[in-house]
């Protein structure tokens, strides 16, 4: 059965702190995606990546960073948390150039920043 | 640009009662389309999805037809139960198949 698995189902962090969220898939996939998730908002893009090293703002990046040291693990940094970062974030992966392909979705993460 | 609307909600129903859920894209190319449910405090997963004009996806009895001409993709099922509480999600792929973008979810609650 094909995975997404984040590391953590909830966190508390304090405000100020660096918050490290850890995606790991096990599909040999090329992309991956990190989304929050807000109540009226949807899912909403924070960076994605195609390739190993290789990153690309999406849609809300500011305060988050990203690394991509392996083909299967794909992390999200808040570089100083804050209470507007309190979210769900979810994590996905699809098949480079795949068009008829789905993403794959982990569990998700729910954030509190207090 | 690439986007999806789908019907507000909340949504709450009667056990047996028949569902709707609207969805309409813009897009350019030729996308291929999904429905997601999210069940309480868990992740997304991928109900059905249609990758051509005229195709329709099916699970669990949910039901999808992929509407070139109206640019819809309207989630439907007979006879909703209990289980079926939960967020349903529409989405598209980009014509690369790199991207997707996601309606803003509609929350069904089905009653006993």
């Amino acid at each position: 059965d094909v995975k997404v698995t984040q590391s953590s189902r909830y966190l508390v962090k304090r405000t100020g702190e660096k918050v490290f969220l850890e995606c790991v898939q096990d599909m040999d996939h090329e992309n991956m995606f990190w989304y929050r998730q807000d109540p009226g908002l949807g899912l909403r893009l924070i960076y994605f990546s195609y390739d190993v090293k290789m990153k690309e703002k999406g849609d809300i990046p500011e305060g988050y960073s990203v690394s991509r040291e392996k083909k299967e693990r794909f992390s999200l940094i808040l570089e100083s948390a804050s209470t507007n970062q309190t979210s769900m974030y979810l994590c996905a992966s699809s098949l480079w150039g795949g068009m008829n392909t789905e993403a794959f979705f982990g569990q998700g993460t729910r954030l509190t920043v207090v | 640009g690439n986007s999806v609307t789908q019907m507000e909600g909340p949504v709450t129903l009667s056990e047996e009662a028949f569902l709707t859920i609207n969805c309409t894209y813009t897009a350019t190319g030729y996308p291929s389309l999904f429905w997601y449910v999210q069940y309480p405090g868990e992740g997304l997963q991928l109900l059905l999805k249609a990758t051509k004009a005229d195709d329709k996806g099916s699970n669990k009895g949910f039901e999808a037809t992929y509407r070139k001409e109206t640019t819809s993709f309207h989630l439907e099922k007979g006879s909703v139960q209990v289980s079926d509480s939960a967020v349903y999600f529409c989405a598209l792929s980009d014509n690369t198949g790199n991207q997707f973008y996601f309606g803003t979810g509609t929350s069904l609650t089905v009653i006993p």
